[in-house]
């Protein structure tokens, strides 16, 4: 089965460390790997993708995810939080379905609170 | 802002009524997707368009759950028979291909 794994509800962090919000994945074939933050009564946002090239990938305020193709892991990271960054992060796979699309699977979600 | 707009933003209704919610993608989209989200949760694919054509349905849609996009352009979800167990966010987004997706703010359905 195709799916991704978000193993953290919460992740604390305070204003100007480092953050990492963890994301493991399950697909056949080479993954599309993609991060979006979900503010409070905001649609989804996409923050940055993998799809093939360097595994350090960089995308918006300041994100930055490394594909681990061993640990099929996909972490953000940033290195100094900002108590702005407090929001819901999503891990996305594109994953094959049953009727042979490429449908995204979104993990759970991970609550990052960054305290001043 | 993202350019894909929902209408309507929240939508209150009884058990056993109809809703239809409205999603307008940005333009050049060719791809228009569905997704349900409850409160702890990641959404949850339902169905989605290339052009105006629907190539996929979540196998967990109840046939009461309808979409449409008529000339690919703007997509209605209709829910027939509501129940409680809809209420819920309901999310659209538009990509380009296999790309990322950009979504609208949602639609929140609540059935009394």
């Amino acid at each position: 089965a195709q799916s991704v794994a978000q193993p953290e509800d919460q992740v604390n962090v305070a204003e100007g460390n480092p953050l990492t919000v963890k994301c493991t994945y399950s697909v056949s074939g080479n993954p599309y790997l993609f991060w979006y933050v979900q503010y409070p009564n905001r649609g989804l946002q996409f923050l940055l993708k993998y799809i093939t090239g360097d595994n350090l990938v960089k995308g918006s305020y300041g994100f930055e995810a490394e594909f681990n193709k061993s640990q099929t892991s996909f972490h953000l990271k940033k290195p100094s939080a900002l108590v702005s960054d407090s929001a819901l992060y999503f891990c996305a796979v594109r994953a094959v379905s049953s009727g042979g699309s490429y449908i995204p699977t979104f993990g759970r979600g991970t609550s990052l609170i960054v305290h001043p | 802002d993202t350019g894909v707009s929902q209408n309507p933003r929240h939508k209150i209704t009884k058990r056993g009524q109809n809703v239809t919610f409205r999603c307008d993608p940005i333009s050049e989209h060719n791809r228009l997707y569905w997704y349900r989200q409850t409160l702890g949760q990641g959404p949850e694919f339902l169905t989605y368009f290339q052009n105006e054509a629907q190539l996929e349905k979540s196998r967990l849609l109840s046939d009461r759950f309808s979409a449409e996009r008529p000339k690919g352009s703007f997509s209605t979800l209709e829910i027939q028979r509501t129940e409680q167990g809809d209420s819920a966010m309901y999310l659209c987004a538009s990509s380009l291909a296999e790309t990322e997706q950009y979504f609208g703010p949602g639609t929140r359905l609540t059935v009394t």
